[in-house]
């Protein structure tokens, strides 16, 4: 059972462009929603989080937009650039709790 | 400073062998948690430490998965008898405390079992 669905599995964007990535959960009781960037080799890193009564956040050119209705949250990547190419996963995290439930991640492309 | 260490970065071992993985948090963070990574998959849950004690083991597959972690500090998650699907990146995490949202993500151990 796939708590957390995110799409899509792979995305090509070209220089400069948005990229977007999209996450949906089911359940209500999650209290934390991060985003982390992997690049090969490396562990995830927290790139950006957002909490469900906060309806956008924005950090540079990143920006998680929350739909708290709808169960959905979504990643844009804005003026996008090679060095953006890697690997994101969203996440949750129930409320009272500590592990984080992660969806399956999106490689990430960005053509020069 | 540093970040999470973990060691070996690679291991490759045969089936029905045991193996250890071990993971240095940074230093002052109360908090441990194990995840894996299987190829083209999402991190997956295994175990969470808050200083010594385990208070979430939800995660761990079976009963061959078994961690410990000491003086608040280094974990060590062992897999006996390892079986081909136990083939993955192990990844170890650490935090501030209970309270702290982000988790700091060591570069993983890839383990491959033939």
């Amino acid at each position: 059972q796939q708590q957390v669905k995110q799409s899509p599995q792979s995305l090509i964007v070209q220089k400069g462009g948005i990229s977007i990535i999209n996450c949906a959960y089911e359940n209500t009781a999650f209290d934390y929603f991060p985003w982390y960037q992997q690049f090969p080799g490396k562990g995830p890193a927290l790139l950006i989080a957002i909490r469900p009564d906060v309806s956008e956040k924005k950090e540079g050119r990143f920006t998680i937009s929350f739909n708290k209705s709808a169960k959905q949250f979504s990643l844009h990547i804005m003026d996008s650039q090679p060095g953006d190419s890697a690997t994101y996963f969203c996440a949750a995290r129930f409320q009272g709790a500590q592990k984080l439930v992660f969806g399956q991640g999106t490689r990430l492309t960005i053509n020069p | 400073g540093a970040g999470v260490s973990q060691s070996p970065s690679n291991k490759v071992t045969e089936k029905g062998k045991d193996v250890e993985l071990r993971c240095d948090p940074i230093s002052g963070h109360t908090a441990l948690y194990w995840y894996r990574q299987s190829l083209g998959q999402g991190l997956e849950f295994l175990i969470y430490f808050q200083g010594n004690s385990a208070p979430d083991k939800s995660g761990l597959p079976s009963d061959r998965f078994s961690a410990e972690r000491t003086g608040g500090s280094v974990s060590t998650l062992t897999i006996q008898r390892t079986q081909q699907e136990d083939s993955a990146v192990y990844l170890c995490a650490s935090s501030f405390g209970r309270n702290t949202n982000e988790q700091f993500f060591g570069p993983g151990t890839r383990l491959t079992v033939l």
